[in-house]
């Protein structure tokens, strides 16, 4: 069975603080990964990510994919108190059984502390 | 340009009774899943419609469905609601793989 596993499930850090939140998958037929950040309720994109070793960057928010050890790191620098979100990292696969859906994780909860 | 709009955002029901929750995508978007957010499971998918055809169902009884309707606009329905259907209930509207966009969310709440 496809599977996601994110790590660790909360975090309390202060503010400037940098964290590494983890993801790691089991999924055949693997297409893409992705990482949302859900504040109230709607998730908002963050990341996409298809090929091993290539960084995405955005501000202070950065992400990498391993497809050979099937996991997915996303770094957050100088954290801020708006960072405080859950994150949450889903997978897409191909194939009609996988067709429109998202494998999620069980998602991060991050508290930045002022 | 607009996101993707969800209706009703709150909701209260009694248990046995039936809901319909709405789902308007992003314009041009002809794809639309439905997901289930619960604190111990986290987001579950339901269903995935497309040109007005499932095309996907996740592992959920038959009380939840679905439609979508020509101009892309989709609703679910559960019946006979129980109290481990409250829940958020998310849309996501997509144009392309990978590229999707949640809306706000429905918020059901079983009594």
């Amino acid at each position: 069975e496809d599977k996601v596993v994110q790590s660790p499930l909360s975090l309390v850090v202060h503010e400037g603080d940098t964290v590494t939140l983890n993801c790691s998958y089991e999924v055949t037929n693997f297409r893409s990964l992705l990482w949302y950040k859900q504040e109230k309720k709607a998730p908002t994109f963050l990341f996409m990510l298809t090929s091993s070793g290539i960084e995405k960057k955005s501000g202070r928010l950065s992400s990498i994919l391993d497809k050979k050890e099937l996991f997915s790191i996303l770094n957050i620098t100088a954290t801020q108190t708006g960072d405080s979100a859950i994150y949450l990292c889903a997978v897409e696969a191909t194939g009609s059984s996988n067709t429109g859906k998202l494998i999620f994780g069980q998602g991060t909860t991050l508290q930045v502390k002022p | 340009k607009a996101g993707v709009t969800q209706t009703p955002r709150y909701l209260i029901k009694t248990r046995g009774q039936q809901v319909t929750l709405s789902c308007s995508p992003i314009s041009g978007h002809r794809s639309v899943s439905w997901y289930q957010q619960t604190p111990g499971q986290g987001l579950q998918f339901l269903f995935e419609y497309f040109s007005e055809t499932q095309r996907n169902k996740g592992n959920f009884p038959g009380r939840f469905s679905g439609r979508q309707f020509s101009n892309s606009r989709s609703e679910m329905n559960v019946s006979t609601l129980e109290l481990g259907d409250s829940a958020l209930y998310l849309c996501a509207s997509s144009l392309a793989v990978g590229g999707y966009t949640f809306g706000s969310g429905t918020r059901l709440t079983v009594v």
